[in-house]
């Protein structure tokens, strides 16, 4: 099964620290998105890349957060300065075109 | 601002009926419509879509009704089955690629 595999799957910091998860879509998708989910809330649109190109950042999106998809392949998202308020379910997601999105599993981010 | 809404938190249903999820949109620019399932630990999944010049798609047991005048749309399971039990979100997709999620309703169908 060649899925969407996001690492880690689980990740427990400290606040202020910074942590960085990954992303590998699948192999043929050109089109990768990053979406974060909360308790009882649907995934969050967060950004957009089109191969190595992130062509769409969400306003929720503060500086403390960067995604780079290099050489258009994986993607890693980075939090800098965590804090608590950033404790969400992060997906990723992939597409080859058209509408339908196929998701990793996700990173359980707790930020104590 | 929510552009999808899933005004249900929860619905429970009996093994073998119909169970009805429904979803009203703000947006008029939404492209698609689609459905997603999401187990507990897991990514969401893809289970239908429609195209906003669409009213109806049927797959098997799913089919997604949309009324464009009343913008909304539903998803019908007939039957329901216990492995039906999830969270179903709604979701509209805006220029060829941002999808926009709802809250989710919880289903569960009772054996």
């Amino acid at each position: 099964d060649t899925g969407v595999s996001q690492n880690p799957r689980h990740k427990i910091t400290k606040r202020g620290q910074n942590v960085t998860f990954r992303c590998d879509p699948i192999s043929e998708h050109n089109r990768l998105y990053w979406y974060r989910q909360t308790l009882g809330q649907g995934p969050e649109f967060l950004t957009y890349f089109q191969n190595e190109a992130q062509l769409e950042k969400s306003r929720l999106l503060s500086d403390r957060f960067s995604a780079e998809r290099p050489k258009g392949s994986f993607s890693t998202l980075e939090i800098q300065r965590t804090e608590q308020g950033d404790s969400a379910m992060y997906l990723c997601a992939s597409s080859l075109a058209g509408e339908k999105l196929f998701f990793g599993s996700g990173t359980q981010l707790s930020v104590l | 601002d929510q552009q999808v809404k899933q005004n249900s938190p929860s619905l429970s249903v009996q093994e073998g009926r119909i169970s009805i999820l429904n979803c009203d949109y703000t947006n008029s620019m939404f492209d698609y419509f689609l459905w997603y399932k999401k187990y507990p630990a897991e990514g969401p999944t893809f289970l239908i879509s429609i195209s906003s010049i669409k009213d109806k798609n049927e797959d098997g047991r799913f089919t997604v009704f949309l009324n464009k005048s009343a913008k909304h749309l539903s998803l019908h399971i007939v039957p329901s089955q216990p492995g039906d039990s999830a969270v179903y979100f709604c979701a509209g997709v805006t220029g060829g690629f941002k999808t926009i999620f709802g809250a989710g309703t919880r289903l569960f169908v009772k054996a």
